[in-house]
């Protein structure tokens, strides 16, 4: 059982770039999220996902676009993205959305902004 | 408003002694409450969960955590620290709502 995948690992992009951040769970789950993790800040959840609808969108730029076409993938689409945004990004799923729920993560997506 | 807090954003420990990794929350309603451990260069692995079972918690690696409704802590300890123990440790709560609020993690150094 590999759990929650993520693809790539890495990721190095020019600011006018476009790329896609890839996230798979092999664990049943119905409910999926992004975060993102910067130096010195705390984990900042960005989007979620339950039964492949999207519940919450945490006041996240519109440079970042996610996508969920099914319960076991979630993309993050990136375009015209800032220096700033360079992080570690970490995707999560879980049974479903709620707050008693434990969720599983991803080994993430070093992000770098060039 | 919800809340966790971590108190000591570094922790440093000799290998053999007691880990103590302090994590304190706010809550209206009955919390849940998680402790992850994430490794150099990985993502978050659950290490405990409090879901009011019982207070006293036993997670992996040797982990544990006691929740304390009085003082609203739920610190995470280990008798015997290993140097593999070192990491980044981040509490978590639920309280009632759709995600967990992490705390800004805590980061264990072992000295040899």
């Amino acid at each position: 059982e590999t759990g929650v995948t993520q693809t790539p690992r890495h990721l190095v992009m020019g600011m006018t770039n476009k790329k896609s951040l890839k996230c798979e769970q092999h664990l049943g789950h119905n409910a999926m999220y992004w975060y993102k993790q910067s130096a010195k800040k705390p984990l900042e959840l960005m989007f979620v996902y339950n039964f492949k609808e999207q519940t919450e969108n945490n006041s996240v730029p519109s440079r970042f676009s996610p996508e969920c076409p099914n319960s076991s993938h979630l993309f993050l689409h990136l375009h015209t993205l800032q220096p700033e945004d360079s992080a570690l990004y970490l995707c999560a799923s879980g049974f479903r959305v709620g707050s008693g729920n434990t969720i599983y993560f991803g080994e993430g997506s070093w992000l770098t902004v060039v | 408003a919800q809340s966790v807090t971590q108190l000591g954003s570094h922790v440093s420990v000799s290998e053999g002694a007691l880990v103590l990794l302090r994590c304190n929350y706010s809550s209206s309603v009955p919390p849940y409450l998680f402790w992850y451990v994430q490794y150099p260069n990985q993502g978050l692995q659950l290490l405990l969960k409090y879901t009011s079972a019982a207070t006293l918690v036993k997670g992996i690696n040797g982990f544990e955590a006691e929740f304390k409704k009085s003082e609203t802590s739920f610190h995470l300890t280990k008798p015997s620290a290993h140097m593999s123990d070192a990491a980044e440790y981040f509490c978590a709560g639920g309280f009632g709502n759709e995600k967990l609020t992490f705390g800004t993690g805590t980061r264990l150094t072992i000295i040899p």
